[in-house]
């Protein structure tokens, strides 16, 4: 079975300050996408990285792909209470349908 | 522009009452769709996935089935509710060669 952790899974920030949220697994995936998901909504789309080594920046996050496609991580930067969420990593498992391994999530708070 | 719909958005229903959730994909073909169940905060469980009409594969055994009775349409289901099958759910559909899927906005089901 392919597990991604999440770490921290529960973060509170003051605006501007940085964070990184991680994503781990002893496997390997042939992409790995984040999501972020606001309360009583679906998960949206972020980005998703597909070779390994790769840095992909959406405005104020930055998401890096480990080398060995085992690994990622989400950097942001000045963070501001529209920020706050839960921030999903899921690995692609390569699948004839393309089914999804979805880490335990990261509930961002960052406070004003 | 492809949009995803579920109905309805939130259910209370007694236990051993039975269920039904209905998810549609607008302005795609031969999607790959999903259902996830999700606790509160947490990451998402895959329950089922289709890759075509009449194509269902499960995940996790449980009470609840699924139904895909026309291209765009995906249906969960359950003959007899548990308390246990509370939770958010999720319905998503994804292109059968991306490795990206897309959110409907949840049915919030409350089992009591």
């Amino acid at each position: 079975t392919q597990l991604l952790e999440q770490s921290p899974q529960f973060l509170s920030i003051q605006e501007g300050e940085n964070l990184t949220v991680y994503c781990n697994s002893s496997s390997v995936f042939s992409s790995l996408q984040w999501y972020r998901q606001e309360p009583g909504e679906g998960p949206v789309l972020l980005v998703t990285v597909v070779t390994g080594g790769e840095v992909k920046k959406l405005k104020r996050l930055t998401f890096q792909f480990g080398d060995a496609r085992k690994d990622s991580s989400l950097h942001i930067t000045a963070a501001q209470p529209g920020d706050t969420g839960l921030y999903l990593c899921a690995g692609d498992r390569r699948s004839s349908a393309r089914q999804l391994t979805f880490g335990s999530g990261t509930q961002l708070t960052v406070l004003p | 522009s492809q949009t995803i719909h579920q109905w309805p958005a939130t259910l209370v229903q007694p236990v051993g009452s039975p269920l039904s959730l209905e998810c549609t994909v607008e302005g795609t073909s031969n999607p790959n769709l999903y259902w996830y169940r999700q606790a509160a905060g947490r990451g998402l469980q895959l329950l089922f996935y289709s890759v075509g009409i009449g194509q269902i594969s499960s995940e996790v055994p449980q009470n609840l089935s699924a139904s895909r009775p026309q291209d765009r349409q995906f249906i969960l289901s359950s003959k007899k509710l548990l308390l246990s099958d509370s939770g958010f759910y999720l319905c998503a559909w994804s292109s059968s060669t991306g490795y990206e899927q897309y959110f409907g906005p949840g049915t919030r089901l409350t089992v009591t």
